[in-house]
């Protein structure tokens, strides 16, 4: 079975400055997808931004960007220039391939980030 | 609709009671997904709807849950004979194609459910 792990329960940043919030999974398949969603007090999960495992390329949206290392199983966020709005719980996601015939996220427990004016 | 709307938004249920859970997933989404988040967890999958038919229901914790779609569109989830541990925030998703993959999700903000 799948896991997905958030060793940082709670992570804080100055506003402008950058943080990164880390995440390690672990899985037998080779072909999988991985997400980070923003969650803020509302309760509504957001993508945040999404990497395919195949891909060897880091995804990057906007301020966003990731640190896929495949073989390392690791999947790390890196937020830029962060701002207030930002603040929120962030989930690391896993979810098999298509072929795997299973439709579920599997989600780490979280990280809250706090940004510091 | 123009995003998944959950109701009630706040429940508090007697323990035993029974609750209904209602989730419009945005129109024409095919996909409908349903989760379960208790405090301070990441949620955790429930059950999987593709237009009527619940091709995955694995995540259900016991038989006092049940969740339908019989139109293909809004979906309900009730809990009999409620307990406390059921007490957590459900949320509903749904996609436009099917249900896995890299197809992005849509989100609800959720229904709240206290138990006491």
């Amino acid at each position: 079975a799948q896991t997905v792990t958030q060793s940082q329960p709670e992570m804080s940043v100055q506003e402008a400055e950058t943080v990164t919030l880390s995440c390690t999974y672990d899985t037998s398949e080779s072909d999988y997808y991985l997400f980070w969603y923003k969650q803020p007090p509302s309760r509504q999960m957001i993508l945040v931004i999404r990497q395919e495992a195949y891909k060897q390329q880091n995804a990057t949206e906007n301020r966003f960007s990731v640190n896929f290392q495949k073989a390392a199983k690791s999947f790390s966020l890196k937020i830029s220039d962060s701002q207030l709005g930002d603040a929120a719980m962030y989930f690391c996601a896993y979810r098999s391939s298509p072929s795997e015939g299973t439709y579920k996220y599997i989600f780490g427990t979280g990280t809250r980030l706090k940004v510091l004016a | 609709g123009a995003g998944v709307s959950q109701s009630p938004r706040y429940k508090v249920a007697k323990r035993g009671q029974d609750v209904a859970l209602r989730c419009d997933p945005i129109s024409g989404h095919v996909s409908l997904f349903w989760y379960q988040q208790a405090l301070g967890q990441g949620p955790e999958f429930l059950t999987y709807f593709q237009n009527e038919a619940q091709l995955d229901k694995s995540g259900l914790p016991s038989d006092r849950f049940f969740a339908e779609r019989p139109e293909g569109s809004v979906s309900t989830l009730k809990i009999q004979r409620t307990q406390q541990e059921d007490s957590a925030v459900y949320l509903c998703a749904s996609s436009s194609g099917p249900g896995h993959g890299r197809n992005t999700i849509y989100f609800g903000e959720g229904s709240w459910l206290t138990v006491v």
